[in-house]
């Protein structure tokens, strides 16, 4: 009975490499959230997908971030050239449906992210 | 506005003794629910109460429990009987409802509490 997964744990990428970081959501589940917790600070939204659709990403900065949840396999968070500013954690959440404000999202352990 | 305020960065309490984490909102939507979040220093987030806008009751989860004034828009988190398990971060967070249309979760900047034995 996984929960949500996200690999890798610990990412270090030098200025200007990408990084991909990869959620995959309890089963069942068709929700995909992404939240960044910059240190010493709370979670932001980043961006909510369904399956095969990006629902709501005004979390999300325009340039040198993506995300995408295909049909088959996991959500990537992608993020292009990157700088220190994004050296963070990056949670992905899922849940089974959306609307209910008892809709709990399961959270996975988070990816940290070291910008070099 | 900030939509989730925690104005405490950091509280001690003495094992065996209850704490209140404080925790007030900002919304215009009727409808809404608030979560707490515990993160150990390992980094997770574990969900452990729940209150909805509309509940009539404060939510209590074992050792949890929520004590909501609406009126007030806040919604304090009391644990009983410390534990040094309970050493970690706490965050307040809120989901608003249909008015509002939005999915995600609002989060505080959280509550680092320490248990001392």
């Amino acid at each position: 009975n996984a929960g949500v997964m996200q690999n890798p744990r610990h990412l270090v990428r030098r200025r200007g490499q990408e990084a991909r970081l990869r959620c995959s959501p309890v089963k069942g589940h068709s929700h995909v959230y992404w939240y960044r917790q910059l240190p010493e600070e709370g979670l932001k939204f980043m961006v909510y997908l369904q399956k095969e659709n990006i629902i709501d990403e005004s979390g999300m900065p325009k340039e040198r971030f993506s995300a995408e949840f295909p049909k088959e396999g996991p959500s990537i968070l992608r993020i292009q050239q990157v700088v220190r500013g994004d050296s963070a954690a990056y949670f992905c959440a899922s849940s089974r449906r959306t609307g209910g404000l008892h809709n709990e999202q399961f959270f996975g352990p988070g990816t940290r992210l070291t910008v070099l | 506005a900030q939509k989730i305020t925690q104005t405490q960065p950091g509280m001690f309490v003495q094992e065996k003794e209850a704490v209140t984490l404080d925790c007030t909102y900002d919304t215009s939507d009727p409808s809404y629910g608030l979560f707490w979040y515990k993160q150990p220093s390992s980094g997770e987030m574990i969900f452990l109460i729940y209150q909805g806008s509309y509940d009539q009751q404060n939510a209590t989860e074992g050792r949890y429990s929520l004590n909501f004034q609406k009126a007030r828009k806040s919604a304090n988190l009391v644990i009983s009987a410390s534990q040094l398990g309970d050493s970690a971060m706490y965050f307040c967070a809120m989901r608003e409802g249909p008015q509002t249309g939005a999915n995600n979760l609002f989060f505080g900047t959280g509550t680092r509490l320490t248990v001392i034995p």
